[in-house]
């Protein structure tokens, strides 16, 4: 079974820094891109960053690009968001996802949702 | 960024209704095109990708249709569990969601 199961929101004061996880079972982890996908409370659905299986690619929003790092290790089946310089805006529930190949922002599996509230 | 238009915001609707929502893409993305429902409190789902493909284990109500810049989503007979908030996502460029249609039971 596929799971996916972010980690490491929380609140954080504007300008600080946090770093989400998702750990990756169920399917080969090394063989997937990967995705996080934000929601803020209340609103629709934004696309954050996208990583291909081998890092070799990676895309982020202009909304996020500058201040949040993408990355994964497959060796430990996780994915990570680096997010820095956090704004009120980036307060959103982030989703970890993985795409359906040979696609790589067709999202198949989600996980659960972290929570990242940014407030002083 | 190419902006998607989706419509309508909100839908009531009976249970055996047929269900359709509209999005509209500010380019041409050919058939670049997903739908996704989310429940209250859940991650969304892949329902529909490339316009017009249903993803596994998807009920057969479910389709999408369109190319180009004009994409349809229907349920052809609504069904209570179909109560959702639904998302179009087009993938031609950096990939950008239309706003949701929120779904209610009339």
């Amino acid at each position: 079974e596929v799971q996916l199961v972010e980690s490491g929101g929380g609140l954080v004061k504007p300008g600080g820094s946090l770093r989400l996880s998702c750990a990756a079972s169920g399917f080969t982890f090394s063989s997937y891109s990967m995705n996080w996908v934000r929601q803020a409370p209340g609103k629709g659905l934004e696309w954050v960053s996208s990583i291909s299986s081998s890092s070799s690619y990676i895309y982020y929003a202009d909304s996020v690009k500058g201040r949040f790092t993408i990355s994964r290790d497959n060796a430990k089946n996780s994915l990570y968001l680096q997010m820095n310089s956090l704004r009120a805006e980036d307060t959103a529930v982030y989703y970890c996802a993985r795409a359906k190949p040979p696609l790589t922002v067709t999202l198949d599996y989600w996980g659960q949702g972290t929570l990242v509230t940014v407030s002083s | 960024d190419i902006q998607m238009t989706q419509s309508p915001s909100s839908l009531s609707a009976s249970v055996g209704d047929r269900v359709t929502i509209t999005c509209q893409a500010s380019q041409d993305i050919s058939n670049y095109l997903n739908w996704y429902q989310q429940k209250p409190g859940k991650a969304p789902k892949l329902l529909i990708y490339d316009a017009s493909n249903l993803e596994t284990g998807v009920p057969s109500r479910f389709s999408g249709s369109g190319s180009g810049t004009d994409f349809t989503f229907t349920i052809s007979s609504l069904q209570p569990e179909d109560i959702a908030t639904y998302y179009c996502q087009q993938y031609d460029n950096l990939p950008t969601f239309g706003q949701g249609t929120k779904l209610e039971i009339k």
